[in-house]
C-alpha cells in the first residue's frame, strides 16, 4: 500500500515553456501533498504544501507565480513550472499523506531539463 | 525552527557487517522520525520510522533508536547486503507536518 505516482518521469522542455508535472496517490486519499525539489547530492527542499481544495502554502523564496500547484482532489496535485528556465532544471519530487497519519509517502520523482 | 544534523555524510562498510547513522535536532517539540532510503534517479522510500512515545523499533535487520533528552536518534542496518548501497535520510517533525531533513548519508556496501 502507500504507492505515489509520478508523471512524467522525465521531461525536456524549451526556455520560455510550461511544464506540468503530476502526482498521484494511488490506493489512498491523500489530504496533504507536500512539493519537493533536489539538487545533485544534496537533501530534499519543501517548496510547498498543499491541502485538498485549498490554496498551497509557499515556502519562503518559492515563487508561487512560477510553481503553480493544484490539489483539486483527494488523489491528485499538479506543479505547473511556468517560464521554465534552465535554473529550474532540477529533480522534483512530489510526496503525500494520509488522513490522520504522520507518514509521507513520495513519489519516484520527475527529472526537468530546461534547454 | 527546527535544525537536523546528520552524520556522517559517506560511510562505507564490508557486505555483513554494520552500518550506524546519526541524527540530532534541535526542536524538542518534534515527535516523530523517519528515516528514508533513497536510490539513484529515484524517490526516497520510507524504511522505519520512530515516534517520540517509544525508544526503539526495530524491522528485521533495520533499527532505530532516540534519545529524546539528548535530542539525537540513529539508524542501525545489521548484515548490510550490497543492495542497501544508497543515500539514507533522517528527518524531523511535529505530527507529521513539515518535515525537516538532514543532509544524507551515502552508504557504500562492499561485497
Amino acid at each position: 500500500g502507500a504507492v505515489v505516482s509520478q508523471h512524467p518521469s522525465r521531461v525536456i522542455c524549451k526556455s520560455g515553456t510550461s511544464v506540468k508535472i503530476e502526482c498521484r496517490s494511488l490506493d489512498f486519499q491523500a489530504t496533504t501533498m507536500f512539493w519537493y525539489r533536489q539538487f545533485p547530492k544534496q537533501s530534499l527542499m519543501l517548496m510547498a504544501t498543499s491541502n485538498e481544495g485549498s490554496k498551497a502554502t509557499y515556502e519562503q523564496g518559492v515563487e508561487k507565480d512560477k510553481f503553480l500547484i493544484n490539489h483539486a482532489s483527494l488523489t491528485l496535485s499538479t506543479l505547473t513550472v511556468t517560464s521554465a528556465h534552465p535554473e529550474d532544471s532540477s529533480f522534483y519530487i512530489c510526496s503525500a499523506r494520509g488522513r490522520g497519519v504522520y507518514e509521507q509517502f513520495f513519489g519516484p520523482g520527475t527529472r526537468l531539463t530546461v534547454l | 525552527g527546527e535544525n537536523v544534523e546528520q552524520h556522517p555524510s559517506t560511510l562505507s562498510v564490508q557486505e555483513g557487517d554494520s552500518a550506524v547513522i546519526k541524527c540530532t535536532y534541535s526542536d524538542s517539540a518534534s515527535n516523530y522520525f523517519p528515516w528514508y532510503k533513497q536510490e539513484l534517479g529515484k524517490g526516497p522510500q520510507l524504511i522505519i520510522d520512530i515516534r517520540s512515545n517509544v525508544g526503539e523499533k526495530k524491522d528485521q535487520r533495520i533499527a532505530v533508536t532516540l534519545n529524546k533528552t539528548a535530542k539525537h536518534f540513529s539508524l542501525h542496518i545489521t548484515e548490510t547486503q550490497p543492495e542497501d548501497s544508497a543515500v539514507y535520510f533522517c528527518a524531523a517533525s511535529i505530527h507529521g507536518n513539515q518535515f525537516y531533513f538532514g543532509t544524507g548519508t551515502s552508504l557504500t556496501v562492499i561485497p
